[in-house]
């Protein structure tokens, strides 16, 4: 398998854009995280899925996020309207399950809004 | 909830010198306990785990970790460091049973010669 792929790998746009990430788990895998990694507040979770259902969104920072998963190999996280303090790595892990397993990572996507 | 204190930002060591970078952790229940290696623009990369048993765990690279319940710690050491385990490393705990993470601030290993 070719592991948890995140595109793009870099996003550069400006304030009040809206931001598609996108993600697609290893194949078999039935929970899905999006984690933000930032110098200040290092790695946040931000939802996870459980086959394509929201499962905890509490770590959502705002309204201004949103994420969907479709179907078992895709997923996105948007935000509309971007800010400047929205810039960071957002990571996107996948795993077969919740107990006693470890979740794999995609190489991230660093998002930049100026 | 769970917190992890990793109290090191930085940690430079010589070529082939011994390293330890510190974990600790508060949790209300039991945890499983995880450290995760990020090279430079890449994603995080498991290198051990501790779920239960033996407190010593072994892991990739020649990296290690014993589990201290009573300290609330689980340090990382390596017995002796390349300059490619150049890295940042994060320790992460999970509640028992579940695979959603909390990580510390992460610790930045610099290997020089």
């Amino acid at each position: 398998d070719a592991g948890v792929i995140q595109s793009p790998r870099h996003e550069v746009t400006e304030m009040g854009q809206e931001v598609t990430l996108r993600c697609k788990p290893i194949s078999g895998h039935d929970y899905l995280f999006w984690y933000r990694q930032t110098m200040m507040r290092g790695l946040e979770l931000l939802i996870y899925f459980n086959n394509n259902v929201p499962i905890d969104d509490s770590g959502m920072p705002e309204d201004r996020f949103s994420a969907k998963m479709p179907n078992a190999s895709f997923s996105t996280l948007k935000i509309q309207p971007s800010e400047p303090r929205d810039s960071a790595v957002y990571f996107c892990a996948s795993s077969p399950g919740i107990r006693n397993t470890e979740a794999f990572f995609g190489q991230g996507t660093r998002l930049t809004v100026v | 909830a769970q917190s992890v204190t990793q109290l090191d930002s930085q940690v430079p060591v010589f070529e082939e010198a011994p390293v330890e970078l510190r974990c600790n952790y508060s949790s209300s229940v039991s945890v499983y306990l995880f450290w995760y290696v990020q090279y430079p623009n890449q994603g995080l990369q498991l290198l051990l785990k501790y779920l239960s048993g033996s407190t010593l765990v072994k892991g990739i690279n020649g990296f290690e970790a014993e589990f201290n319940k009573s300290q609330t710690s689980f340090h990382l050491r390596k017995p002796s460091v390349h300059i490619s385990d150049t890295a940042e490393y994060f320790c992460a705990v999970s509640p028992s049973g579940y695979s959603t993470l909390t990580f510390g601030k992460g610790t930045m290993l610099l290997v020089s010669p």
